[in-house]
């Protein structure tokens, strides 16, 4: 079965970078654009940018354009968001996610606190 | 970028209530839009995919409708487990954005 899994929870400082790791399997990685939501506490789902696997391709949204970079390894099936020059308001869980039409799967969540 | 208005923000329904909840798109989407329930401390789950589509596996008692700029989903009798967070996804073009989310909750 399809499964995206993410690794554990972050704390990091204000400054600091990030980089949350999502590892798929049961479906063949390069066939699906994988995208970055996140959600801060209480509060609702922002989209962050989208990864094409196959052409090593990114669309970020402008909110994020400088401080976020998506990238993945084919060989593993891992795809990453690596989010810099954090500070308080990007503490939130990040979730990755692929999507095309009924083809819906979501990583589990990865909390990062950033916090001096 | 497209903005999505969602509402209402929350609501309080009885079991067996009809709910429903609307999406507004700034400008046209098609059908492109998909409704999700969430659960604390849970991801996301997909109910209903290119407006008026029924994801495998969700009750039928969900169903969506609208195409271009409004968007409605409607659940014809809640169940105890519909209490959660709704919310819209505008797939049409980049950057992709949700609505502000609808809450259910217990009357």
């Amino acid at each position: 079965q399809v499964q995206l899994v993410q690794s554990g929870a972050e704390v990091k400082k204000p400054g600091a970078s990030v980089k949350v790791s999502c590892k798929a399997s049961g479906y063949t990685f390069t066939n699906y654009f994988m995208h970055w939501v996140r959600q801060a506490p209480g509060q609702g789902l922002e989209w962050m940018g989208i990864f094409d696997p196959s052409a090593g391709s990114t669309t970020y949204a402008q909110k994020f354009q400088g401080r976020v970079t998506m990238t993945s390894d084919t060989s593993t099936s891992t795809a990453y968001m690596e989010l810099s020059s954090l500070r308080s308001e990007d503490t939130a869980v990040y979730y990755c996610m692929v999507t095309d039409y009924y083809f819906d799967h979501w990583g589990q969540g990865t909390l990062v606190t950033v916090s001096s | 970028a497209i903005q999505m208005t969602q509402s209402p923000s929350s609501l309080s329904a009885s079991v067996g209530d009809r709910v429903t909840i609307t999406c507004r798109a700034s400008q046209g989407i098609r059908k492109d839009l998909g409704w999700y329930l969430q659960k604390p401390g849970k991801a996301p789950k997909l109910l209903i995919y290119a407006a008026s589509s029924l994801q495998s596996g969700v009750p039928s008692r969900f169903s969506g409708t609208g195409s271009g700029t409004d968007f409605t989903l409607t659940i014809s009798s809640l169940q105890p487990e519909d209490f959660a967070t709704y919310y819209c996804l505008q797939n049409y073009n980049y950057p992709w954005t949700f609505g502000q989310g609808t809450k259910v909750e217990i009357k």
